[in-house]
């Protein structure tokens, strides 16, 4: 069945570290999306790519990094520059940009400790 | 003003009851729109794009009104399983391209 599968669950990072999330898909889709959730707001947009080795910023880049080597995956990096990064974090994809849905990962909740 | 709103609830309602929500946005070029389900620490599932005409899908039917910027979804006959968090979600230009501009979410709580 195609889908997409994000890794690790659930992720612990000390002050100080990088971590990378995984994000890899399997449904042929162009373009995949890094967001953000946090308690009582909507989602916020890290990172966008719609086409393999293109990769444009979202609102709240600032403190994260991504690189689209495959269609398949989109890695995103949490730097120790992201003061905040306690958070859920979910990525997607989709066949376009304008009037498609999107199909989610699973997400990876991160925890500062 | 936020771009995507919506009342966060939580609307308690009973089971069997019909039940409605609305979203507003303040984009007049956005193209395209969606309500999506959340359940607790899940990911967000697409329920339902919304066309100019609205649409129905069983018991759930999303009505857009492009000229008071709104759109809303009414879900009939509820069930116990239909407890969720309700997203609203707004394809809206943004510098050159577009972008899903996401509401925080409205709580549906059904009772038995």
């Amino acid at each position: 069945d195609g889908g997409i599968t994000q890794s690790p669950k659930y992720l612990f990072r000390k002050e100080g570290q990088n971590v990378t999330l995984s994000c890899e898909q399997n449904l042929n889709h162009d373009a995949m999306y890094w967001y953000r959730q946090d308690p009582g707001q909507g989602l916020r947009l890290i990172y966008y790519s719609q086409i393999v080795n293109d990769f444009q910023k979202g609102d709240i880049a600032e403190g994260y990094s991504v690189s689209r080597e495959k269609k398949e995956s989109f890695p995103l990096t949490v730097t120790s520059a992201q003061k905040n990064p306690t958070a859920f974090y979910l990525c997607a994809s989709s066949k376009g940009v304008v009037n498609y849905g999107y199909t989610f990962g699973s997400g990876t909740r991160l925890t500062v400790v | 003003r936020k771009e995507v709103e919506q009342d966060p609830g939580p609307f308690n309602v009973p089971e069997g009851a019909t039940v409605a929500f609305n979203c507003t946005y303040s984009n007049s070029a956005s193209q395209s729109f969606f309500w999506y389900r959340q359940d607790c620490r899940k990911e967000p599932k697409l329920l339902m794009s919304v066309y100019s005409s609205g649409n129905e899908d069983g018991r759930f039917t999303a009505q857009l009104n492009r000229a008071s910027q709104y759109i809303s979804l009414l879900i009939r006959d509820s069930k116990l399983s239909d407890s969720a968090t309700y997203l609203c979600v707004v394809n809206s230009p943004r510098d050159s391209n577009y972008q899903l501009i996401w509401g925080a979410g409205t709580k549906l709580i059904i009772k038995p």
